[in-house]
């Protein structure tokens, strides 16, 4: 059975102080690791697909990274706007995505 | 990516009665899931809408509870049967252009059962 495990549940931070969030996996055959943005009362908003150990991703100010076991979503002199839940997910042979229970970031000015 | 609306965005209802939630995406999609997220919790899975062909539904979820059409490439429908308050979630429909490509979300739709 597939299994994400997210870390810290909840982090908050200052504005411009960067850091960096877990997401642990157990997955049969991995297809992909998705990380998704979620502001409150509203959908997840697709942010990166990795496919491959060693592989890295960047948009703005977020950098998501993959190992065989985890992956980590680096923000960089966060901003208020980046306060949302950032949720991981997995996809092995079953095809179905396996969600973590999420992060929820808080960024104050 | 995909754009995709669901109807109605909310709603209130009373024990016992049923709600059917909509699903429509600006273009032909190959695959169509439907998943439910309640209160402080992740998503969960509910079933994958096939095409032309009975949904597949998730362990735990059944069809009596929970039955899906999908009459064409563009559209579905989630209807949540004899709800009871456990059943007050958000409901979101996501979609994938190709089998194993990234899946997009629509909005959700937030129900609350008094």
């Amino acid at each position: 059975e597939d299994q994400v495990t997210q870390s810290p549940e909840a982090l908050r931070l200052q504005e411009g102080e960067s850091s960096s969030l877990n997401c642990s996996y157990t997955v049969s055959g991995l297809r992909g690791l998705f990380w998704y943005r979620q502001d409150p009362g509203k959908g997840p908003e697709f942010l990166f697909t990795l496919y491959s150990a060693g592989e890295e991703k960047e948009k703005e100010r977020l950098k998501a990274t993959l190992t065989k076991k985890e992956s980590f979503l680096h923000i960089t002199a966060p901003k208020p706007e980046d306060s949302a839940t950032y949720l991981c997910a997995v996809q092995g042979q079953s095809s179905r995505l396996t969600f973590g229970e999420g992060t929820q970031l808080t960024v104050n000015p | 990516s995909a754009v995709i609306s669901q109807k109605p965005s909310r709603d209130i209802c009373q024990r016992g009665t049923s709600l059917t939630i909509q699903c429509q995406v600006d273009s032909q999609v190959t695959m169509m899931f439907w998943y439910r997220q309640q209160p402080g919790q992740s998503l969960t899975l509910i079933a994958t809408a096939n095409q032309g062909s009975e949904a597949t539904y998730e362990s735990g979820f059944v069809i009596d509870k929970f039955p899906i059409s999908r009459p064409n490439l563009t559209f579905s429908t989630l209807t949540v049967s004899n709800m009871s308050p456990e059943d007050s979630s958000i409901y979101l429909c996501s979609v994938e252009r190709g089998a194993g490509e990234t899946q997009y979300f629509g909005p959700g739709t937030r129900l609350l059962v008094l």
